[in-house]
């Protein structure tokens, strides 16, 4: 079974959009991580955030927010006002001792 | 500050050939990671080191084998290699477990 799912393959938007990248997970720890990444077209992984089991705040930064619900298991990612730069595959993550990141979304923006 | 590094970029080998991919970091981590990852299939976790000295087997540990050789290089092998194994692979490291990694610029490779 998938430890992580993005069940969004592929997304387009028109810039200036808002959109948002869905994220569940699976884990019987009650201590775990969880992390979001992005791989722009260049190839290279690029770190986003990074979330504790125990804190369920969410968080914003610039253009990027992230709202974490332990209820429902899900770590999702939202860009407001999407630009072009922000055509990536963003790969949502779990860290229960082992590493699982899901099979990620493409996102394009569209000018 | 180079941060994490793997040589070569890219390798093409013949089915049962065997090689070594490298990797460094001058991060002072602890742990290290080897990824493959494949169209559709996100990175899975082959074979990580928590810290100098240990190595464990991720989700697709079979048909490779790692070496940290000091804390800041750990090498991924394969002993005889297959089409299946036609992928990139990435390396990564993290202050420790736990904390974010940081990947190199991965390393494509073409099973024949």
């Amino acid at each position: 079974a998938q430890k992580v799912t993005q069940a969004q393959t592929e997304i387009s938007v028109v810039e200036k959009e808002d959109v948002t990248l869905d994220c569940v997970y699976e884990t019987r720890d009650t201590t775990y991580y969880l992390f979001w990444y992005k791989q722009p077209p260049s190839g290279e992984l690029v770190f986003l955030i990074r979330r504790n089991s125990f804190d369920e705040q969410n968080e914003i930064s610039g253009r990027y927010s992230w709202n974490f619900q332990k209820s429902t298991s899900s770590f999702n990612f939202t860009i407001t006002a999407s630009q072009v730069v922000d055509s990536a595959v963003y790969f949502c993550a779990l860290d229960d001792n082992q590493f699982y990141f899901g099979t990620g979304t493409s996102l394009t923006v569209i000018p | 500050n180079a941060g994490v590094t793997q040589t070569p970029k890219f390798q093409v080998l013949k089915t049962g050939q065997s090689m070594t991919l490298q990797c460094a970091q001058d991060m002072n981590h602890n742990s290290m990671y080897w990824y493959r990852q494949d169209p559709g299939m996100g990175l899975r976790l082959i074979y990580y080191s928590a810290s100098e000295g240990t190595t464990d087997k991720g989700e697709v540990p079979n048909g490779y084998n790692v070496s940290r050789l000091n804390k800041r290089e750990f090498s991924l092998r394969l002993e005889s290699a297959a089409p299946s194994q036609t992928s990139v692979y990435f390396c990564a490291s993290s202050e420790t477990a736990y904390n974010e990694q940081f990947f190199g610029p991965g390393t494509r490779l073409t099973v024949l």
